[in-house]
């Protein structure tokens, strides 16, 4: 799978939109862009996916670059329990069922 | 609501035990996988099983990890014999196994070990 290439770390106010950077400049034409969170003690969850046009649903949206080498996952109004690492995450189209490499993430502070 | 399960939630063992940890995936869910999280590597991929048949065990140290699936209920990943280099969070995760990428992993809250 393709590399991507996140902020260590990001700090927001409770209540207020997220944008959460990912870069994949090495993306191919199959490969889609997924997104997972892991909470503090927690197994990581799904949040989005998407190929190539913005994606909405009720945990978060996802705008993805014209040219697809870079994505953003937006939290519309986060709370503290959003407060997680955020993992961008690249799936070949090709396959199916193949593990996620999870790479480092973000971790996102939620303060008050 | 399903859920992947996993049993034990904690396990604290000596150096030399034998340890083994077990996941119930979704029902109807032809895939499962089996990471590892410590905090020097983050998240890794041990092995992963579809349709109870191993596909990728490159991830294990073959030496003393074992993953079977017994039947489509029960995945298990066993340590024998156990060393404190073992001690992380163990999570399973279980998907439909769709072709191409959209298939979504659905994790258990994973079995946190800890060899003395």
């Amino acid at each position: 799978d393709a590399k991507t290439t996140q902020p260590n770390s990001m700090e927001s106010n409770e209540e207020e939109p997220v944008h959460l950077p990912c870069n994949h400049s090495t993306i191919s034409g199959t490969d889609y862009i997924h997104w997972y969170r892991q909470l503090p003690s927690q197994g990581p969850e799904y949040v989005i996916h998407g190929l190539t046009s913005n994606v909405n649903n009720r945990m978060a949206s996802l705008a993805i670059a014209e040219d697809r080498k870079s994505s953003t996952l937006i939290l519309h109004r986060a709370t503290l329990r959003d407060a997680a690492v955020y993992y961008c995450i690249l799936r070949d189209g090709r396959n199916s069922g193949y593990a996620l490499n999870f790479g480092k993430g973000t971790s996102l502070l939620v303060t008050p | 609501d399903a859920r992947v399960t996993q049993t034990p939630r904690h396990k604290v063992t000596e150096m030399g035990q034998e340890v083994t940890m077990r996941c119930q995936p979704i029902l109807g869910h032809n895939t499962v996988f089996w990471y590892r999280q410590t905090m020097m590597q983050g998240l890794e991929l041990l092995a992963y099983f579809r349709n109870r048949a191993p596909l990728d065990d490159s991830g294990m140290p073959k030496d003393r990890f074992s993953a079977e699936m017994p039947d489509a209920t029960l995945a298990t990943l066993k340590i024998q014999p156990s060393e404190p280099r073992d001690s992380a969070v163990y999570f399973c995760a279980s998907a439909i196994g769709l072709a191409g990428g959209t298939d979504t992993q659905y994790f258990g809250p994973g079995t946190r070990l800890t060899v003395l």
